[in-house]
């Protein structure tokens, strides 16, 4: 059962326009949200984050927005580059003390940026 | 800064075999962790370990897999016998506490024939 889901496996944006990214997941008890972004044959690299305690986080070109009633996230490019044409995957976490921790990840959306 | 570093970066070897994949944190990071990707399954967490201890290793698929880390600076993770459904890309990745984002290796695509 998949607790996090990215129900788009692909997105194409034109340069320049807004890429927005979506994500929903099951369990309530996440408390922390991330966005990674991977480029073919490299690693996930981190590229923002949300407590549960925010609605909205802010990063140059990037934001994520949490909506926890609907148990959704979002992430927005703008404007969108053809740099950030890669594998994006939502993740969350739930800290639930003595030691555990788990990173939930999505299967990920591929975006391309046409220039 | 050197990040995660994994190796090797590509594997191929036959079933039955052992494997050993390594991976060296970045200094200072006291948190490890083991994915795999599949396309079937996605990214799903192994094994992690805090402060060289494994914390929770409820991801590993059965007893064939076993993770260890012997110092800060060092995890291997061993398939042994290897099956050809352990085929993957497996990731390494560290963070400097529990709760802060993780910096991932470039991985190691394993293939068992």
């Amino acid at each position: 059962d998949q607790q996090v889901k990215q129900n788009s496996p692909s997105l194409s944006v034109q340069e320049g326009r807004i890429s927005i990214l979506n994500c929903d997941y099951t369990n309530s008890m996440f408390d922390y949200f991330l966005w990674y972004k991977k480029y073919p044959a490299e690693g996930p690299t981190f590229l923002i984050s949300i407590s549960s305690i925010k609605d909205k986080n802010e990063d140059g070109r990037f934001t994520v927005f949490l909506n926890k009633s609907a148990k959704h996230l979002s992430l927005h490019i703008v404007p969108s580059q053809p740099g950030d044409s890669a594998v994006y995957f939502c993740a969350a976490t739930r800290y639930s003390g003595a030691g555990s921790y788990q990173l939930t990840f999505g299967k990920g959306t591929k975006l391309s940026v046409i220039p | 800064d050197a990040g995660v570093i994994q190796s090797p970066r590509h594997e191929v070897t036959e079933m039955g075999q052992e494997v050993t994949l390594r991976c060296k944190p970045i200094s200072g990071h006291n948190s490890l962790f083991w994915y795999r990707q599949t396309m079937m399954r996605g990214l799903e967490l192994l094994i992690y370990f805090n402060n060289n201890v494994p914390i929770d290793d409820s991801g590993m698929p059965e007893d064939r897999f076993s993770a260890k880390m012997p110092n800060a600076s060092f995890s291997t993770l061993k398939i042994q016998p290897s099956e050809p459904r352990d085929s993957a890309v497996y990731f390494c990745a560290s963070s400097w506490g529990e709760d802060q984002p993780q910096h991932f290796g470039d991985g190691t695509r394993l293939s068992i024939l």
